[in-house]
């Protein structure tokens, strides 16, 4: 089946570590890429997207995902997290003029300070 | 601006009881959403509208959901005969994007909290 995977489901890291979190999908053609962050108590926001262009792609709070079209993947990075990212992270992929998002799991970040 | 909106924010049912969920959109976005949360899962897809029309109710999981946007701004998710298997977080979302238009960012409601006992 056509899905979408985090392989992460929780990350502990410290503050001023590198984070990685791991998405891949299994979708063909045309899609856009999207990471939604939630902050506990709050609802999905979106934290940077990817439609075309540049594979490398920066969004908001220092956060960036490289779009890798050969292995499927659109891995989020961060290269020192703060206590404040501590978030469920979404990985979501939307096929190009398809109506639906599909998300993966999520990974839960905790980052201790 | 208004983000968007969605209430009750939390809801207890009995089983067997039905429910209605609203959604508010941001003012002038044409497509509205609704997803399905479970505990520790991703959004999955419930259903699609752009303005008044349902163009996609493939998420649905039963006869028992039902969805509408009347006027093509406010929306109401219905569960009826509510079961146990029915307790999740409800997302609405909403996009500005034509079905079809290359840019789909939707942007996400805080959800409805339903619990059936």
């Amino acid at each position: 089946a056509q899905s979408v995977s985090q392989h992460n489901h929780h990350v502990i890291l410290s503050e001023a570590a590198s984070l990685e979190l791991g998405c891949n999908y299994s979708y063909g053609g045309t899609v856009n890429l999207f990471w939604y962050v939630q902050y506990p108590g709050q609802h999905l926001q979106l934290l940077l997207k990817y439609f075309s262009g540049d594979p490398l792609v920066k969004g908001i709070k220092g956060f960036e995902a490289e779009f890798i079209k050969s292995k499927f993947s659109f891995n989020l990075r961060k290269p020192s997290v703060q206590w404040s990212d501590t978030a469920e992270y979404f990985c979501a992929v939307n096929r190009d003029n398809n109506n639906d998002m599909r998300f993966g799991a999520g990974t839960r970040l905790t980052v201790k300070p | 601006g208004a983000g968007v909106s969605q209430s009750p924010r939390y809801k207890v049912a009995k089983r067997g009881q039905d429910v209605a969920l609203r959604c508010d959109p941001i003012s002038g976005h044409v497509s509205l959403f609704w997803y399905q949360q479970a505990l520790g899962q991703g959004p999955e897809f419930l259903t699609y509208f752009q303005n008044e029309a349902q163009l996609d109710k493939s998420g649905l999981p039963s006869d028992r959901f039902f969805a509408e946007r009347p006027e093509g701004s406010v929306s109401t998710l219905k569960i009826q005969r509510t079961q146990q298997e029915d307790s999740a977080v409800y997302l609405c979302a909403s996009s500005l994007a034509l079905a079809g238009a290359p840019v789909k960012t939707q942007y996400f409601g805080p959800g409805t909290r339903l619990l059936v006992l």
